[in-house]
Formats: structure tokens, sequence, C-alpha cells
């Protein structure tokens, strides 16, 4: 069964720390890696992806990704109140294109 | 950017009867689009893959009688519930790629399907 983990939380951070959220995938063919955010009813918000190991930066957003040993992370530095949601990890069942499998998602809860 | 436009956003239907979504890719070739279900408080299920033209592919436990999938163009792939019952509704959303090798997903607003 291929698999995506995450901490379901809730992680709760005061405003302006940092945000640490975890994620491992137990396909190793999986070739692309998602951090998507949803809001309660709506429809998943692509944050960042990533292909290759190492780290990725957007913004305050910083993904990282370490294939041998199946783990993706999300930081979301200075956190705001507007960044409490639940983030989905999401990888591809093989290839880029293929169909992303989510995990459970993390709630993270941002407090001012 | 590309839009994926799903209708509708809400339905609710009676015990037994059948309800269509639609997923239409408005600026793009949607050649493979994935049709997920999302219970509350629980994540996106993928229910099947569907690349134009083909028959669609479901994932293990999925019914393909009773969640039928058309995509019979680039632009259109319905999901149509038959026969639902309350056990079925759920946040159904479906996402839409270029295809093998493309690097973007987009996805519909989903729709909220109350069986009563």
């Amino acid at each position: 069964q291929k698999e995506v983990e995450q901490n379901s939380g809730p992680l709760s951070v005061p405003e302006g720390a940092i945000a640490s959220l975890n994620c491992t995938y137990s396909d190793r063919g999986s070739q692309s890696f998602f951090w998507y955010r949803q809001y309660s009813g709506k429809s998943p918000e692509l944050i960042m992806f990533i292909y290759s190991n190492g780290d990725k930066e957007d913004g305050r957003f910083t993904a990282q990704l370490n294939k041998a040993s199946q783990y993706v992370s999300l930081l979301i530095r200075d956190s705001q109140p507007s960044d409490s949601a639940t983030y989905l990890c999401a990888v591809t069942r093989g290839q880029a294109g293929t169909a992303l499998i989510f995990g459970k998602g993390t709630t993270l809860s941002v407090s001012s | 950017g590309a839009v994926v436009s799903q209708h509708p956003s809400w339905v609710i239907c009676k015990s037994g009867t059948s309800v269509k979504i639609e997923c239409r890719s408005l600026d793009f070739q949607a050649t493979t689009m994935f049709w997920y279900r999302q219970f509350p408080k629980q994540s996106l299920m993928l229910m099947a893959t569907s690349n134009e033209g083909s028959k669609a592919t479901y994932e293990q436990g999925v019914e393909k009688d009773k969640f039928l999938i058309n995509h019979a163009s680039l632009t259109l792939s319905t999901l149509t519930v038959t026969s639902a019952h309350p056990e079925d509704s759920s946040f159904y959303i479906c996402s839409a790629s270029a295809g093998t090798g493309a690097t973007g997903y987009t996805f519909g607003s989903g729709t909220r399907l109350t069986v009563v």
C-alpha cells in the first residue's frame, strides 16, 4: 500500500515563529512532491513543489526533500494567523503528471 | 494561469437518484483528469484516473459501475454518481493534468454532495 504519512496535529505556534511540517512517503518511485494548503470546504491551494533533494525556498516557505529517507518537510517562517489551515503533503505515484497521493494533512494554528 | 471549472459547487439529491459533476479545463488541454473524494476531516482519496478518450482506471475499492467517469474531450470530464445513497455524501474534487511529465495539477473548486 503506497502511503503518505503526516502528523495530524494540531500544530500550534505563536505568531512570528517557525512552523515545521513533516511528511514521509512509502513509494520510492515517487518523483514529485507537493505541499498544499486547504481551508475547510475548499479545494487545495498549491504552496510549493519540489523535485530534487535539498531545499527550495519561496518567500516565507522552504520545502526540504530527502529521497533517501523518503522525507519531505515544509518550514513556514514568520508564521501569521492567516497561515492557520490544514497543510497537505502530496506525492506523485511515479513520474510527474501521474496521480497525486495525499497525506491526511496537518492542522496548523497560529496564535496572535 | 490554468483554470478548471467544476460544477455544481454543491448539490442535494434524494437517495436513489443520480448526480453528474462536470469539470472543464478553460485554457488548457487536460489530457488526464483525476477524481478525488474527501470525507470530513479526512484527506483527499483518489477515486480514479481518466485519460481523454480512454476508459477510466479506478482505485481499489471504488465501484466503477456506481461512479461513472467520462472524459470524452480534452476539456471536459464528468463524474456521475449513480443511485446515490447517504454514504456517498462527500466533497468531490477533480484535478487536471496536461499529462505524464507535466509539472502542474489544476484543481477544480470542488462539489459538496449531500444525499438525503
